[in-house]
């Protein structure tokens, strides 16, 4: 049971470059989210979504862009990468419905020059 | 909104003592309250949550929380401490009036283990 798979683990890319982080869960869960981690921040909500062709902003949503077009797969793009997009990205899932433990992916270590 | 607080960065304890790490929310109500450890490189792990009921919660790996209504508090226990329980902790909260598991996050507290 492969659980939540992120792609990349690791990313380098230059200032306004864009790209994709890939996030794909096996579980059948509806609801769907990503997170950055940063030193002494916590992790902090980019972008939700509580099924297919819904999605919401969370607490960072600025310089990220979501859609989620299967109930599988949830990608966070980056149009201009910027240095401060620096990070740690977690995707989550879960079964839905408030209180739902989110089960994470092992993360994409994002480095922007 | 919800909050969470966990006053303490960095923690060191000893091999063989007992842990307690701090855990305060900020919600109107009883929020659902969770313990999550991350390993160094690796993803967010669920150690115990708390939804209602007994206010003593037991999770894997021998830990456990009180919730403390009085005090909006949801501390973390382990009566003694193994070498392999260094890694960082989270505690989150999620609202009860929400359709969906939209936790918000601590800033984690960095537990050290000393010989």
């Amino acid at each position: 049971n492969a659980g939540v798979t992120q792609t990349p683990k690791f990313q380098v890319l230059k200032t306004g470059q864009s790209m994709t982080l890939q996030c794909a869960q096996d579980m059948n869960h509806e609801y769907m989210s990503w997170y950055r981690q940063d030193p002494g921040m916590g992790l902090r909500l980019i972008h939700y979504s509580v099924g297919a062709g819904i999605t919401d902003q969370g607490e960072v949503p600025n310089g990220y862009n979501v859609s989620r077009s299967t109930t599988e797969d949830f990608p966070l793009r980056l149009l201009s990468a910027a240095p401060s997009q620096t990070s740690v990205y977690f995707c989550a899932s879960s079964y839905g419905g408030a209180g739902s433990p989110l089960h994470f992916g092992n993360g994409t270590r994002l480095t922007v020059t | 909104a919800q909050s969470v607080t966990q006053p303490d960065i960095h923690i060191t304890v000893s091999e063989g003592a007992s842990l307690e790490l701090r855990c305060n929310y900020s919600y109107g109500a009883t929020p659902y309250l969770f313990w999550y450890v991350q390993s160094p490189g690796q993803g967010l792990q669920l150690l115990l949550k708390y939804f209602s009921g007994d206010t003593l919660v037991q999770g894997i790996k021998g830990f456990e929380a009180e919730f403390k209504r009085s005090q909006s508090s949801f501390n973390l226990r382990k009566p003694s401490v193994h070498w392999s329980d260094a890694a960082e902790y989270f505690c989150a909260v999620g609202a009860t009036d929400s359709g969906y598991s939209t936790l918000t996050f601590g800033k984690g507290t960095m537990l050290l283990v000393s010989p």
